[in-house]
């Protein structure tokens, strides 16, 4: 069935470092999307990206819809440590046009030194 | 509120028991959803409702789980015989839609109940 591979699994770095971060898949997406979530809480989204090839920013964070519709990444620049928390990416489930219901990656924790 | 609120926030219960989780989605979004989330995992979809009704139940993972919406708002996720591999955060969603104008629509969490079967 279909999956999402995110990597890193998890990344440990120094505050004001830029991270990178990424997610395959071996189907075709037509959307890709990028949640955070913080201990306690539900996944918020970050960035929505529609059309391959887009590049999309929201503050420090960039994501980018790849070409090949199979892989997308999420760049954040200048980390501070509220960026701390776990970083999903996820899209549309096969067969799910018409119902949204989404396949999310593993997560990527981040941790971010003072 | 403004957002998707669960309840309760935690439950603990014994091997065995039936428990309820309810979900009140955002006013006016039509869609809603139920994933789980296992220690350290990703989400994992369960159920969707459109309205009322459930088009895509494929994710329950056994007859002892079942869902219901009334009114398109409030949903209910009920638990039967709970077994300890239940345990787990069980995370509500809801949109405005989907197909159409509303195909690109996000979806909205809620903080989601926290599942520990002793």
């Amino acid at each position: 069935g279909q999956q999402l591979n995110q990597s890193p699994q998890s990344m440990f770095i120094q505050e004001g470092e830029d991270v990178s971060m990424n997610c395959t898949s071996s189907s075709i997406f037509n959307t890709w999307l990028w949640y955070k979530q913080e201990p306690g809480e539900g996944p918020v989204l970050l960035i929505a990206l529609y059309k391959a090839g887009e590049l999309t920013s929201n503050g420090r964070l960039t994501a980018q819809f790849g070409i090949t519709r199979k892989d997308s990444f999420l760049n954040i620049s200048a980390s501070i440590p509220s960026d701390v928390g776990i970083y999903f990416c996820a899209g549309p489930l096969q067969g799910s046009s018409n119902t949204g219901k989404l396949i999310f990656g593993q997560g990527t924790t981040l941790q971010v030194k003072p | 509120g403004a957002g998707v609120s669960q309840s309760p926030s935690n439950k603990v219960t014994e091997k065995g028991k039936d428990v309820e989780l309810r979900c009140d989605p955002i006013s006016g979004h039509t869609a809603l959803y139920w994933y789980r989330q296992s220690l350290g995992q990703g989400l994992e979809f369960l159920i969707y409702f459109q309205g009322n009704s459930a088009p895509d139940k494929s994710g329950l993972p056994s007859d002892r789980f079942s869902a219901e919406r009334t009114g398109g708002s409030v949903s209910t996720l009920t638990i039967q015989r709970t077994q300890q591999e239940d345990s787990a955060v069980y995370l509500c969603a809801s949109g405005l839609g989907t197909g159409g104008a509303y195909s690109n629509q996000p979806q909205h969490f809620g903080d989601g109940t926290r599942l520990s079967i002793l």
